[in-house]
């Protein structure tokens, strides 16, 4: 059972440019998490999504990051004009229940911004 | 989600037990104790959590404190693959307020020695 599957691994961008992340669920999952990292900081949670639905997304800064998890496909953390200060690792977690249950992380995604 | 404070890092040696505490002297009673680690470079993996009762699973064992005011996380024999950030995070299941939204503080680093 393949766990949760995030790529790029790696992502390089240049300044004003846009980044993509994507992230698939385990099997069975429908709930979906965002977490940021910045370096040599804790992780700090973006956004909660289920299926076509944003559930939660008080971690998200307000302009330029959005987040989607459409009906077919994976989620995707879409982060516009990008800055420096976004490089970071981000994360994405997914767990069966709402309320109950380990989440499991997928192995992140290294952004890098020129 | 209430806060814990850890040790920021602990040292052991290979094959010994550890011990890492966790308060949490402001839990409520329907919060969770989550355990959490990150290996380097990895994303986070869940590792055990209780309520009440001591709880052993295959990676480790969980001793919560009567008052539930504080936690240990028992490794019974450190290997040098159990080297990672350890976070002990609560988490409100039965209220129903945190779902996956998990509050991860700086957590402890665990350094093994061979």
């Amino acid at each position: 059972n393949a766990g949760v599957m995030q790529n790029p691994r790696h992502l390089v961008r240049r300044r004003g440019q846009e980044a993509r992340l994507r992230c698939s669920p385990m099997k069975g999952h429908s709930h979906v998490y965002w977490y940021r990292q910045l370096p040599e900081e804790g992780l700090k949670f973006m956004v909660y999504l289920q299926k076509e639905n944003i559930i939660d997304e008080s971690g998200m800064p307000k302009e330029r990051f959005s987040a989607e998890f459409p009906k077919e496909g994976p989620s995707i953390l879409r982060i516009q004009q990008v800055v420096r200060g976004d490089s970071a690792a981000y994360f994405c977690a997914s767990s069966q229940g709402r309320y109950t249950g380990e989440l499991f992380f997928g192995e992140g995604s290294r952004l890098t911004v020129l | 989600d209430a806060k814990t404070t850890q040790p920021n890092s602990m040292e052991s040696n290979e094959e010994e037990p550890v011990h890492l505490p966790c308060n949490h002297s402001t839990i409520s009673g329907t919060d969770y104790i989550h355990w959490y680690r990150q290996l380097p470079s990895q994303g986070p993996e869940y590792v055990i959590h209780g309520l009440t009762s001591n709880v052993n699973n295959r990676m480790a064992s969980l001793a919560i404190a009567e008052d539930r005011k504080s936690s240990t996380l028992i490794l019974h024999r450190a290997t040098l693959r159990d080297a990672a950030v350890y976070y002990c995070i609560l988490r409100d299941e039965i209220g129903g307020t945190s779902y996956g939204k998990l509050t991860f503080g700086q957590g402890t680093i665990l350094t093994v020695h061979p």
